[in-house]
């Protein structure tokens, strides 16, 4: 399979430990993106990459959120000091730019802080 | 800033009737146009996306769209829905950075 992997697929935390998700994108796709997605919303815009770079940060991403993409390849997503609130699907998705907009979405890794 | 509206939140339905699930776009700029399924446990897919060109998009499994600049409209529609359609839709925009703005989605319950 060659879609976009996302690990672990579900993580159970309490509350004020650091988390930290794996995104692997379609391999040639230059732009990864960061989605957080709660019960009964639309997915909502965290960051994204174009190759190592980050272009763009929402007002979303405090400061306890950090992403990175080493390399242009894989991310990570790491939220320090997890909070209730923080509970969600956190989705990622990569594209090949410019593409004509269509992203290429993985299942997605649930995060319960408790 | 840009912003999708999707006014029905649940839509049900009778297998083989018509649906139409409802978007509503506001941006300042030219957008792109996207309906997106997701089906339960499953990753985002997309069904189809309005770029330029023609304004009625075909997309998979049988959907359509329609672009409508003046009402700012990008509604869905499928003449004959089936069990399998059951899913959440949601539609979104992009400004060509490729990065989208989602609804809050609808979800689709196709009855027997």
């Amino acid at each position: 399979d060659t879609g976009v992997s996302q690990n672990p697929r579900h993580k159970i935390t309490k509350r004020g430990q650091n988390v930290t998700f794996r995104c692997d994108p379609i391999s040639e796709h230059n732009r990864l993106y960061w989605y957080r997605q709660t019960l009964g919303q639309g997915p909502e815009f965290l960051t994204y990459f174009q190759n190592e770079a980050q272009l763009e940060k929402s007002r979303l991403l405090s400061d306890r959120f950090s992403a990175e993409r080493p390399k242009g390849s894989f991310s990570t997503l790491e939220i320090q000091r997890t909070e209730q609130g923080d509970s969600a699907m956190y989705l990622c998705a990569s594209s090949l730019a410019p593409g004509g907009g269509e992203l290429f979405f993985g299942e997605g890794s649930r995060l319960t802080v408790l | 800033a840009q912003s999708v509206t999707q006014l029905d939140s649940q839509v049900p339905v009778f297998e083989e009737a018509p649906v139409e699930l409802r978007c509503n776009y506001s941006s300042s700029v030219s957008v792109y146009l996207f309906w997106y399924v997701q089906y339960p446990n499953q990753g985002l897919q997309l069904l189809l996306k309005y770029l330029s060109g023609s304004t009625l998009v075909k997309g998979i499994n049988g959907f359509e769209a329609e672009f409508n600049k003046s009402q700012t409209s990008f509604h869905l529609r499928k003449p004959s829905v089936h069990i399998s359609d059951t899913a959440e839709y949601f539609c979104a925009v992009s400004d060509n950075t490729d990065k989208l703005i989602f609804g809050t989605g609808t979800r689709l319950q196709v009855f027997p």
